[in-house]
């Protein structure tokens, strides 16, 4: 049982760049996440499902986009990459069964913006 | 939008020192769940918290839900190397959205 994978770990960008971060859960949970991290800083989310095909923003989502096409996934985009997306992404997932179930987390993509 | 803070935002102890950090949310609650961020890694699922005024215990680590829902403590009874990390608050609406706390970074001395 893999839980939640994130490829790819580590990226560099440069600025204007296009890149897709994937999610992938196989524990058939129905909410998932995307957080960014920033050094010494909380996470802040960027945007969240439900559901399969439903998105929603979160704190911060300009600058990306998300779908979520098939339920074990869930995919970041970045359309123009800028040097203060710099940062590290982790995604997350938890499950329906009631509203007091744990986030289970990726290991985290690392991308450097220059 | 809902905030939640935490204080301190660092603290350094020597070993065996205890250690508090505290959490307040802008907004009531339905619940608030703990997590540990090792240096390096990813978040890790402590506890949750439900009922108004509950207390929990694992082992040395002591969590605590306010009475009115808007905020919590952890802490930490001797201080081990171990506990070394980041420890995040995250407030729960009911809302599907979770609200990380800023975190507070536990350092400590051998």
């Amino acid at each position: 049982n893999a839980g939640v994978t994130q490829t790819p770990k580590f990226r560099v960008l440069k600025t204007g760049q296009s890149m897709t971060l994937l999610c992938a859960q196989d524990m058939n949970h129905e909410y998932m996440y995307w957080y960014r991290q920033d050094p010494g800083m909380g996470l802040r989310l960027i945007h969240y499902s439900v559901g399969e095909g439903t998105t929603a923003k979160g704190e911060v989502p300009d600058g990306y986009n998300v779908s979520r096409l098939k339920k074990q996934n869930f995919l970041l985009g970045l359309e123009s990459a800028a040097p203060s997306q710099t940062s590290v992404y982790f995604c997350a997932s938890r499950p329906l069964v009631s509203y007091n179930s744990p986030l289970h987390f990726g290991n985290g993509t690392r991308l450097t913006v220059t | 939008g809902q905030q939640v803070m935490q204080i301190p935002q660092y603290q350094h102890v020597q070993e065996g020192e205890d250690f508090t950090t505290y959490c307040n949310s802008s907004t009531t609650l339905s619940n608030i769940q703990w997590y540990k961020q090792r240096p390096g890694g990813h978040p890790v699922f402590l506890i949750q918290l439900v009922k108004s005024g509950e207390v929990k215990k694992q082992k040395r680590l002591t969590f605590q839900f306010g009475e009115a829902k808007k905020n919590s403590s952890l802490h930490i009874t001797a201080t081990q190397t171990t506990d070394v990390g980041t420890y995040f608050c995250v407030g729960d609406t009911g809302r599907r959205a979770l609200t990380f706390g800023s975190g507070t970074r536990l350092q400590v001395q051998p």
